[in-house]
C-alpha cells in the first residue's frame, strides 16, 4: 500500500516569493492534516480536513497561508508571500478516521528554505 | 505551542542497553501516543496509551501512563543503532481530535 506522497521534496524560494506544496493521502483515508516543523521542534497542526471540508484551521496563518482539498482527495497548501520565518518543513498526514484514536500517517515532508 | 514536554532533550547510550524517555503534559488527555522520527523514514506512530490505561507494551516497546502527575514514558529496551531517531509524545489535550507534540527527544545508540 502506497503511503502519503508529498512534493516537491525540497523547495528554495526567495522570499516575497509564492510556493505550494502538494500531498496526496493514503486512498481512503477521509483526515488529512498538514503540519508546520520548524528544526528541533515536533509538528504543529496547520490544518485538518474531514473530506473536502476544513474543520480545524484556528492554527493557519490566513494572511498568507491558504489551503484546498478539491474532491477530497488531494490537497496543496500554498503561501503567499513567503517570509523568512517560514523555513520549515511542511508534513502532511492522513488517517482513516477524524478521531484522535486513529493512527496519522505521515509523508516525507517538504522542506522550504526561503532566502 | 507544545503541550507535551520530552525529557531528556539527548540521549546518548550503547546498543543493548535501554533508553527511557519522559513526557510531562499540561491539560487533560483522552490518549497519548508515541511518535518516532528519523530521516529515512518519517514521522511513524509507535504506540497509544488511553487515559484509563496504567502501562502498555509493544514489542520492545513499553509505555506507562500517570495521569495524576500528567506524565508518560517510553523503555526502549536492548536498543539497536536503528533505534538512533527523535521521540515524540502527543496528545489529544483539549480537542480530542486533534494530536499536540511536544519537542521531542534525540536517542542516539552507538554500536
Amino acid at each position: 500500500e502506497a503511503g502519503v506522497v508529498q512534493s516537491p521534496r525540497y523547495k528554495i524560494i526567495e522570499k516575497k516569493q509564492p510556493v505550494a506544496f502538494w500531498c496526496n493521502p493514503i486512498s481512503g483515508h477521509n483526515t488529512l492534516y498538514w503540519y508546520l516543523q520548524n528544526l528541533g521542534q515536533g509538528p504543529e497542526l496547520l490544518i485538518r480536513y474531514e473530506n473536502e471540508e476544513a474543520v480545524d484551521d484556528s492554527q493557519l496563518p490566513k494572511d498568507r497561508f491558504s489551503a484546498e482539498r478539491l474532491k477530497g482527495v488531494d490537497s496543496t497548501l500554498k503561501i503567499q508571500p513567503a517570509e523568512l520565518g517560514d523555513s520549515a518543513v511542511y508534513l502532511c498526514a492522513s488517517s482513516a478516521g477524524g478521531t484522535s484514536t486513529d493512527t496519522q500517517y505521515f509523508g516525507p515532508g517538504t522542506r522550504l528554505t526561503v532566502l | 505551542s507544545q503541550q507535551g514536554e520530552e525529557d531528556p532533550q539527548a540521549l546518548s547510550i550503547q546498543e543493548g542497553e535501554n533508553a527511557t524517555m519522559n513526557c510531562s503534559y499540561k491539560t487533560s488527555i483522552n490518549n497519548l501516543q508515541w511518535y518516532r522520527q528519523n530521516s529515512g523514514r518519517g514521522l511513524v506512530h509507535l504506540i497509544l496509551i488511553r487515559s484509563n490505561e496504567r502501562e502498555k507494551h509493544s514489542g520492545r516497546l513499553r509505555v506507562t501512563l500517570d495521569t495524576s502527575k500528567k506524565s508518560s514514558s517510553l523503555l526502549i529496551t536492548a536498543s539497536r543503532a536503528a533505534d538512533t531517531a527523535s521521540y515524540f509524545c502527543a496528545t489529544d489535550g483539549s480537542g480530542y481530535s486533534t494530536l499536540t507534540f511536544g519537542k521531542g527527544t534525540m536517542l542516539l545508540v552507538s554500536p
